[in-house]
């Protein structure tokens, strides 16, 4: 099991430009969460999914960010227009419901200049 | 809702020494407990947990907690600290009816040789 593939590994992008990070989750895991780490705040989680379906999204910070999950094994997180302080490491977990814990991956760090 | 504290942003440990890592907890149902490690540039890795039965739970690397149900925590342990044991460690939470976990805001670990 390759576990949660998450791509780009480093992503620097210019303000304003559209960003796109990628998740792809254990085969035959049914819940994907998308979080965001920064010194200042932690752990943040922005989106929550089951069985593809956006289940909670109060974490996301502003319209510039929507996720989607389009099918059981790829999910997006997308930040148009990008700024300066979307800069974090964006972190992608999966899970099977009602399991016990997450299997997260390994991260987009991303850099707004 | 349930909450995680984690009461102390950094402990220091000399090598050789033993180490705690405090954790306390609120939620509504019976909690499952977990903890996890990041190391640098990495994303969060299992450690262990606890769901029921025998309030001491043995992990990786020789790690361990004990649940106290009267005092809400589940403190993360070590006999013996290792330099590599340095990293950042969460604790989680989740109750026995839902699928969320809530992550404390995590603590630094510095094992000094």
């Amino acid at each position: 099991d390759a576990g949660v593939i998450q791509s780009p590994r480093h992503e620097v992008t210019e303000m304003g430009q559209e960003v796109t990070l990628r998740c792809k989750p254990i085969s035959g895991h049914n819940s994907l969460f998308w979080y965001r780490q920064t010194m200042m705040r932690g752990l943040e989680l922005l989106i929550y999914f089951n069985n593809n379906v956006p289940i909670d999204d109060s974490g996301m910070p502003e319209d510039r960010f929507s996720a989607k999950m389009p099918n059981a094994s790829f999910s997006t997180l997308k930040i148009q227009p990008s700024e300066p302080r979307d800069s974090a490491v964006y972190f992608c977990a999966s899970s099977l419901q009602g399991a016990l814990g997450y299997t997260f991956g390994s991260g987009t760090r991303l850099t707004v200049v | 809702a349930q909450s995680v504290a984690q009461p102390e942003d950094q402990v220091n440990v000399a090598e050789g020494n033993p180490l705690t890592v405090k954790c306390t907890y609120s939620v509504s149902g019976n909690p499952y407990l977990f903890w996890y490690v990041q190391y640098p540039n990495r994303g969060l890795q299992f450690l262990l947990k606890y769901i029921t039965g025998d309030n001491l739970v043995k992990g990786s690397y020789g790690f361990e907690a004990e649940f106290n149900k009267s005092q809400t925590s589940f403190h993360l342990k070590k006999p013996s600290a290792l330099v590599s044991d340095s990293a950042l460690y969460f604790c989680a939470v989740r109750d026995d009816a839902g699928n969320m976990l809530t992550f404390g805001g995590g603590t630094r670990l510095m094992v000094k040789p």
